[in-house]
């Protein structure tokens, strides 16, 4: 069974501009979660979806933002970027909520 | 102030060499905690994933026991090799509260 991916693996933009992130999760698994991994801060939960509704979020603004879609697969979007936005953004997917995530290797965004 | 501390933050050993980390948590009401193992750059791969009643769970040259009573955890990693250099997480409850992490270099 294929795992967890995400696209694009690398991405660069400048401050003020908006990103799109992917998560494709594994067969079945209707539950995706987001996170920001940081040097500083370490892992941080984003939000989760599941069957095409946000269930949980964390503690980030507005500016972060995310859906689902009826495949389950899911967007992030992060809309006026700031350099501290740089990191690694993590997707997870689960059968569903509270079950073991399954990480996908990450999208490493830099704001320049 | 943290849930889950992990220690301790970096760990250097000679490959070969056994070496234990900690993971200490105050998250209540409990019901699980995983270890994962995340190479420099990719997503976290879960090691292990222990409940309330189990104390110890085994992956390999990677153990994990489980003190529920005195809230902590261990990961044990017995003759280490160089491919076991990475960062590891302990992470408690579905909700996903995470430790820093342990960085681990395996030098030759």
């Amino acid at each position: 069974k294929a795992g967890v991916t995400q696209t694009p693996r690398y991405l660069i933009k400048t401050r003020g501009q908006q990103v799109t992130l992917s998560c494709s999760p594994i067969s079945g698994h209707r539950s995706v979660s987001w996170y920001q991994q940081t040097p500083g801060q370490g892992l941080q939960f984003l939000f989760e979806y599941f069957s095409e509704t946000q269930r949980n979020k964390g503690n980030f603004p507005g500016r972060f933002s995310g859906r689902q879609f009826s495949n389950s697969r899911s967007e992030m979007n992060v809309s006026t970027l700031e350099l501290g936005d740089s990191a690694l953004y993590l997707c997870a997917s689960s059968p569903r909520t509270g079950l073991e995530q399954f990480f996908g290797p990450g999208t490493r965004l830099t704001v320049l | 102030k943290n849930q889950v501390e992990q220690s301790p933050q970096s760990l250097i050993i000679l490959e070969g060499k056994n070496c234990t980390l900690q993971c200490n948590y105050t998250v209540s009401p409990f019901s699980n905690l995983r270890w994962y193992k995340q190479d420099t750059g990719r997503g976290p791969v879960s090691l292990t994933i222990m409940t309330f009643s189990e104390n110890t769970k085994s992956n390999g040259r990677y153990t994990a026991t489980l003190d529920a009573d005195t809230k902590q955890s261990s990961l044990h990693i017995t003759a280490s090799q160089l491919s076991d250099s990475a960062s590891y997480i302990c992470v408690v409850n579905n909700d996903m509260r995470f430790g820093a992490g342990t960085r681990l270099t395996v030098k030759p």
